[in-house]
Formats: structure tokens, C-alpha cells, sequence
């Protein structure tokens, strides 16, 4: 198995532009994960998907972030439009339970200049 | 105050030491999770626990459900130990809290 992959790995945007970052979870694991990490505030957990629904989005920061997950091997995390303060590494991460060992992507780099 | 607090934040050792990383939490937890972040960012999950003890290599995670703590042991440690990891706890409400991270960092 590849992993959990996500593109693109670094992506550079203006302010007011639309974002989109993408995930292809492990085949067979029922929960994908969307975290984002900056040097501020550590680790948070954005949103998790259980069986391609969204379960828990509360920790989206605002309207401006979307997720959906049309299918049980893709997922994207939308911003729109992007700010400054969005800058960050975005992480997918997907497990076979909610509280089993996850997988992580590598990452997204996302700088909004 | 945080859910889940560690320490220490910064750790510097000697090769071949023996290092533990302590992880507090207030929240009752369905499981906890030891990651480990290499410098180039990328994050691995080393374990997830709910009770007792868990070894692979030369790491060692324990837990105590009673006493809400959780340390990560690293034995004979070496410079590619070098990495940061975070303590994340997932409640029994089906939500995730992360600690701050510890960097560590082994000098040969």
C-alpha cells in the first residue's frame, strides 16, 4: 500500500484565493482525519470523516473551510477565499477505527502570501 | 488549561541515554496516542494505548488510567531519535487532544 497521499505537497496561493488540497486515504480505512499545524498552535484536528460523512467539523475554523469526501478514496480540504493566517501543514491521516493507530500523509506546505 | 499537557518541552541527551517523555491528561480517554514528528515534518503514529504497556524496539509506552498519565520510555537512544512527539488523547466522546510537543534531540 502506497499510504495515505496528499497533494500537492507544497502549495504557494495569494490572499483571496481559492485553495484546494486533496487526500487519498488507506483502502479499507473507514475514518479519514484533516489536521492542520502551525508553529502557534500545535496539532488540531479539523474534521473527521467516518465512512465518507462528516462526523465532527467543529473544529474547522471558519466558513471559509470545506471538506467533503465524495468517495471512500478521495477527500479535499477547500479554502476559500485563503488568508495569511491559513498558513500552515496540512495533514490527512486515516485509520480503520476512530482511535486506532492513524496513518499520516505526508503533508500540504500551504503558504497564502 | 490544556487537556493534555507534557513534558518536559525541550529534551536534550547524550547517546545511549535513557530518556522518558511525560504526558498528563484531564479528559477520560477511550485511547492515547504517542506520534513521533522527524525534523522534515512528516508524522508517524508510534502507539495507541488504553491500559498498560506497549514495546517496539527500543521504545517502551505505559500508561496509568487511574493517575491519567502516560510516559514514552526511549532506550539506548541515538541522534535519528531526534524528533518531536506529541501525546494526543481521544475522549470517550469521540473527540482528539493534543499536548505541545517535546523536542528532542540526541547528541552523539
Amino acid at each position: 500500500d502506497a499510504g495515505v497521499i496528499q497533494s500537492p505537497r507544497h502549495e504557494v496561493t495569494e490572499m483571496g484565493q481559492e485553495v484546494t488540497l486533496r487526500c487519498k486515504p488507506i483502502s479499507g480505512h473507514d475514518y479519514l482525519f484533516w489536521y492542520r499545524q502551525t508553529m502557534m498552535r500545535g496539532l488540531e484536528l479539523l474534521i473527521y470523516f467516518n465512512n465518507n460523512v462528516p462526523i465532527d467539523d467543529s473544529g474547522m475554523p471558519e466558513d471559509r473551510f470545506s471538506a467533503k469526501m465524495p468517495n471512500a478514496s478521495f477527500s479535499t480540504l477547500k479554502i476559500q477565499p485563503s488568508e495569511p493566517r491559513d498558513s500552515a501543514v496540512y495533514f490527512c491521516a486515516s485509520s480503520p477505527f476512530f482511535a486506532d493507530l492513524s496513518t499520516f500523509g505526508s503533508g500540504t506546505r500551504l503558504t497564502v502570501v | 488549561k490544556n487537556e493534555v499537557e507534557q513534558s518536559p518541552q525541550n529534551l536534550t541527551a547524550q547517546e545511549g541515554e535513557f530518556i522518558t517523555i511525560n504526558c498528563s491528561y484531564s479528559v477520560g480517554i477511550s485511547a492515547l496516542h504517542w506520534l513521533q514528528q522527524h525534523p522534515g515534518g512528516g508524522i508517524v503514529s508510534l502507539f495507541m494505548l488504553s491500559s498498560g504497556k506497549k514495546k517496539h524496539g527500543r521504545l517502551i509506552a505505559t500508561i496509568n488510567i487511574q493517575e491519567k498519565h502516560s510516559s514514552l520510555h526511549i532506550t539506548a537512544s541515538h541522534p535519528r531519535d531526534s524528533a518531536v512527539y506529541i501525546c494526543a488523547v481521544a475522549n470517550t466522546g469521540n473527540q482528539f487532544y493534543f499536548g505541545t510537543g517535546t523536542s528532542l534531540t540526541v547528541i552523539p
